[in-house]
């Protein structure tokens, strides 16, 4: 069974402090990991595909990369509107085109 | 805006009773998802269409789920005899390639 491990669950960081997510996996054949942001009471929004182990992606502060084991989301001098819930999830090879499997994610404050 | 839309985004409703949801996909996508999300939780898979058909249902979609997609492009989500078991909320996703882009969310609440 395809599982996800997100840490840590809460991180509350002063604007313009530097730091990381740490996504752990567990996938027979991974096909693809990907990051998503979700506001409270809105639907996640997609931010990062990685396909391959030593594979990066950057948008504005962010940068995620990816090893065999787990997904790093680094966030670069944040700002509080960064302030969200980051999730990780994966797809298997065996169910191409169907399912992610999601963590719990990991809930972001950034003060100003 | 040419996003995923959800009808209605909140429904409060009395134990035993039906729901309906709705969810427009992106127009262009032939793959739309249904996941259910609850608090402090990552969305949980429920079922997966491939233009009409419905290619994969998960366990947790008990027999008082039922999913439609009857012509490839709006799909529905019914829960029949409610429980507050069922209160979270419900999200649907559509997606051509690889990413799933996802829609608000319909908050069910069931008293």
């Amino acid at each position: 069974e395809d599982q996800v491990t997100q840490s840590p669950e809460a991180l509350r960081l002063q604007e313009g402090e530097s730091s990381s997510l740490n996504c752990s996996y567990t996938v027979s054949g991974l096909r693809g990991l990907f990051w998503y942001r979700q506001d409270p009471g809105k639907g996640p929004e997609f931010l990062f595909t990685l396909y391959s182990a030593g594979e990066e992606k950057e948008k504005e502060r962010l940068k995620a990369t990816l090893t065999k084991k787990e997904s790093f989301l680094h966030i670069t001098a944040p700002k509080p509107e960064d302030s969200a819930t980051y999730l990780c999830a994966v797809q298997a090879r065996r169910t191409s085109g169907s399912r992610l499997t999601f963590g719990e994610g990991t809930q972001l404050t950034v003060n100003p | 805006d040419t996003g995923v839309s959800q009808d209605p985004r909140h429904k409060i409703t009395k134990r035993g009773q039906n729901v309906t949801f709705r969810c427009d996909p992106i127009s262009e996508h032939n793959r739309l998802y249904w996941y259910r999300q609850t608090l402090g939780q990552g969305p949980e898979f429920l079922t997966y269409f491939q233009n009409e058909a419905q290619l994969e249902k998960s366990r947790l979609l008990s027999d008082r789920f039922s999913a439609e997609r009857p012509k490839g492009s709006f799909s529905t989500l019914e829960i029949q005899r409610t429980e507050q078991g069922d209160s979270a909320m419900y999200l649907c996703a559509s997606s051509f390639a690889m990413a799933q882009y996802f829609g608000p969310g319909t908050r069910l609440t069931v008293l």
